[in-house]
C-alpha cells in the first residue's frame, strides 16, 4: 500500500499570507490527524477528522482550520501567517478505533518570513 | 507536570549493546502506547505499539508497559549505528475528546557509536 502523502513538501510564505496544505491518507484509512512539530514545542496535535467531521481539536488559534473530503483526503489552512507558524506540519492516518496506530506522511516544511 | 515525559538524553551506546528508552505518563486513562523513530529531517515512523501490560517483542525491539506505574519503555537489542535517531513516546486515550490525538513526549536522542 502507498503511504501517507503530503503536498507541498516545502513552502515559504510571508507574514500575513495564508497557506493550504494537503494530505492523502493510506487507502482505507478514514481518520486523519494533523500535528505541528517545532524544536521548542515538539509534536503538538492540531485536529482530527473522520468521515468529513472534525472530532477533536487541539489548543491552537482559530487561524488554523481544516477539512476532510469524502475520499478521506484532508487539507489544513493557516490564515494570517505569523513567524511562529514556521514548523513541520505532519499529517497521520489511521484505521477506525480502537486501533489508533497512526502513520505519518513526510510532512510539509513551512517557513514564514 | 507534562503528560508524557521521556528521559532527556542524549543516550549514547556502543554498537551491539542494549539501548533502553523510558517514558512515563500522567493520565491513568491512557490506553494505547506507541514508540516512533524519527531520523533527522524526516517524519516519525511507527516502530512499536502496545496496549496491555507486559512485554511485546518485534525483532530487536521490545516494548514494555506497566500501567500501575504509568511507565512504558523500549529496549533495542544489538543496537546498530542505523538506530541512531530521536525516539518519541506517544500515548492515546481512546474515545471522547481524545479522538485521533496522540500526546508525545519530547523525545530521546539515541546515538549508537561503532
Amino acid at each position: 500500500k502507498a503511504g501517507v502523502t503530503q503536498t507541498p513538501r516545502y513552502l515559504i510564505k510571508t507574514r500575513g499570507q495564508q497557506v493550504t496544505l494537503s494530505c492523502s491518507p493510506i487507502s482505507g484509512h478514514r481518520s486523519v490527524s494533523w500535528y505541528q512539530q517545532t524544536p521548542g514545542q515538539g509534536l503538538q496535535f492540531l485536529f482530527e477528522y473522520f468521515s468529513e467531521t472534525q472530532r477533536n481539536k487541539g489548543n491552537f488559534p482559530g487561524r488554523f482550520s481544516g477539512r476532510q473530503f469524502s475520499n478521506s483526503r484532508s487539507e489544513m489552512n493557516v490564515s494570517t501567517l505569523e513567524l511562529g507558524d514556521s514548523a513541520l506540519y505532519l499529517c497521520a492516518s489511521s484505521l477506525e478505533p480502537p486501533r489508533y496506530e497512526q502513520y505519518f506522511g513526510p510532512g510539509t516544511r513551512l517557513t514564514v518570513t | 507536570q507534562k503528560e508524557v515525559e521521556q528521559n532527556s538524553g542524549p543516550l549514547s551506546v556502543p554498537e551491539g549493546a542494549i539501548a533502553s528508552l523510558n517514558c512515563t505518563y500522567s493520565d491513568r486513562v491512557s490506553q494505547s502506547f506507541f514508540w516512533y523513530r524519527q531520523y533527522s529531517g524526516k517524519s516519525p515512523e511507527l516502530i512499536m505499539s502496545i496496549y496491555s501490560n507486559g512485554d511485546k517483542e518485534d525483532g530487536r525491539f521490545t516494548a514494555q508497559l506497566n500501567k500501575a506505574s504509568q511507565y512504558v519503555s523500549l529496549l533495542i537489542r544489538d543496537s546498530q549505528p542505523s538506530d541512531s535517531a530521536t525516539y518519541l513516546c506517544a500515548v492515546n486515550k481512546l474515545g471522547g475528546t481524545s479522538y485521533g490525538k496522540l500526546t508525545f513526549g519530547q523525545g530521546t536522542i539515541l546515538t549508537v557509536h561503532p
